[in-house]
């Protein structure tokens, strides 16, 4: 059975940084891209950042590039998320989400980041 | 403002046809496949459609997805009450070199 399951969520201060991730398995997580995908509290999804199978490759939302930095160990299996300077308009639930042909075929539970002083 | 544009809300009775418009541009929908997401309340979406009219199995053949130039549409047949929930399409943006979700659809059923 696939499984991916965020943590790492939290209430953190403007400013501040906090670090996500996702922990998957039932599936080969080194063959897979992974992304992330936020939703701000009552409001629509929005794609965060993706990384690819090795690592190599990674994009982000002009939102958050130079903030926030994706990266993955594939032998623990682990997707992350580090994020720096951390803006009130950051504040959603945090999906995790596995990459398959050009789609989201697999999603976390959510982890909710809080930035507020 | 979403980059993909999608009615806020759509309604239908139980048993009704109902259809939910995605409408983008040259960039995304014109050029990229378009795939579909199921958000029930307080849950993580689900993958409804991929490659543009696709089914993951486990998928009602009830859902069904068609694109056609920069619009993209899902259409759910014989709605359900469990059908309830909020709808996005979503596309490759190749000018943004990132993924666009549409605002998102609330359906209801009546």
């Amino acid at each position: 059975e696939v499984q991916l399951v965020e943590s790492g969520g939290g209430l953190v201060q403007p400013g501040g940084s906090l670090r996500l991730s996702c922990a998957v398995s039932g599936f080969t997580f080194s063959s897979y891209w992974m992304h992330w995908v936020r939703q701000a509290p009552g409001k629509g999804l929005v794609w965060v950042s993706r990384i690819n199978s090795d690592g190599s490759i990674t994009s982000y939302a002009d939102s958050v590039k130079g903030r926030f930095t994706i990266s993955r160990d594939n032998a623990k299996n682990t997707l992350n998320l580090q994020m720096n300077n951390l803006r009130a308009e950051d504040t959603a639930v945090y999906y995790c989400a596995r990459g398959k042909l050009g789609a989201f075929d697999y999603w976390g539970q959510g982890t909710l980041v809080t930035v507020s002083s | 403002q979403s980059v993909l544009t999608q009615p806020p809300s759509a309604s239908g009775t139980p048993g009704q046809r109902v259809t939910i418009s995605c409408s983008g541009s040259s960039s995304n929908i014109g050029s990229n496949i378009v795939s579909w997401y199921q958000q029930l309340p307080g849950t993580a979406p689900k993958l409804l459609i991929y490659t543009n009219n696709q089914r993951p199995s486990g998928v009602p053949d009830r859902f069904s997805g068609s694109k056609s130039g920069t619009s993209a549409s899902l259409a759910i047949s014989g709605l359900q009450s469990e059908d309830e929930a909020d709808y996005y399409c979503a596309a490759w943006d190749d000018s943004l070199n990132g993924v666009v979700f549409g605002g998102g659809t609330k359906l209801t059923v009546l």
